[in-house]
């Protein structure tokens, strides 16, 4: 079974920085491209960033460009978001997706809260 | 970017009645692979989304056969044979033919 966990959500103030973190399994992770998607609260589904299989292409959403980076260490089977200047819009669910063109399995999500 | 226009945006629904939901794009997600990278996906109240259907068409496994997706290039059709309880939540077209990904506004299915 195919398990995406994310973790590493919490509670920042504005121009602060955080970390996700998504621990896979139940596939071959290094035989895919993974993504993360978000959810600001009470709204729809934001793609945010992707990455290759081997991490030699990363994609971004412009709003994230130059503050976000997507990153991976197939070894450990995880997939990462570092999020840096955060800004109030930042705040949402945010959640691991496998896959960068159709998204089949998706994990329960982290939150992040940006707030003063 | 290409944008993805869902129709309605609520769908108020009979239990037992056939029901649909239109998504159109700004632009053709046919690929040069070939392939169209529209996508259906069911939220549930409290859940994370799951995906119904991919490529258009094809329904993932476990995903009741009362779900079916149609269309092709810009236009594209998600299509309940008849709506059950369960069936409630949010649901989700998106392409992912170009950069960057885009999703749909969401389509709010609630029983009358």
């Amino acid at each position: 079974e195919v398990q995406l966990v994310e973790s590493g959500g919490d509670l920042v103030q504005p121009g602060g920085s955080l970390r996700l973190s998504c621990a896979a399994s139940g596939f071959t992770f290094t035989g895919d491209s993974m993504t993360w998607v978000r959810q600001a609260p009470g709204k729809g589904l934001e793609w945010v960033a992707s990455i290759r299989e081997d991490g030699s292409e990363v994609y971004y959403v412009d709003s994230v460009k130059g503050r976000f980076t997507i990153s991976r260490d197939n070894a450990k089977r995880s997939l990462y978001l570092q999020m840096n200047s955060l800004r109030d819009e930042d705040t949402a669910v945010y959640y691991c997706v496998r896959g960068f063109r159709v998204f089949p399995n998706w994990g329960r999500g982290a939150l992040v809260t940006v707030s003063s | 970017d290409v944008v993805m226009t869902q129709s309605p945006l609520s769908l108020p629904v009979t239990l037992g009645q056939p029901a649909s939901i239109s998504c159109r794009s700004s632009q053709s997600l046919v690929h040069s692979d070939g392939n169209t990278y529209l996508h259906w996906f069911q939220q549930r109240p409290g859940q994370s989304p799951r995906r119904l259907i991919y490529k258009v068409s094809n329904r993932d496994s476990g995903v009741p056969d009362r779900f079916s997706g149609s269309g092709s290039g810009t236009d594209f059709t998600l299509k309940f044979s008849r709506v059950e309880a369960e069936d409630v939540g949010v649901y989700y077209c998106m392409q992912g033919t170009h950069w960057p990904r885009t999703f749909g506004q969401g389509t709010n299915v609630e029983i009358k």
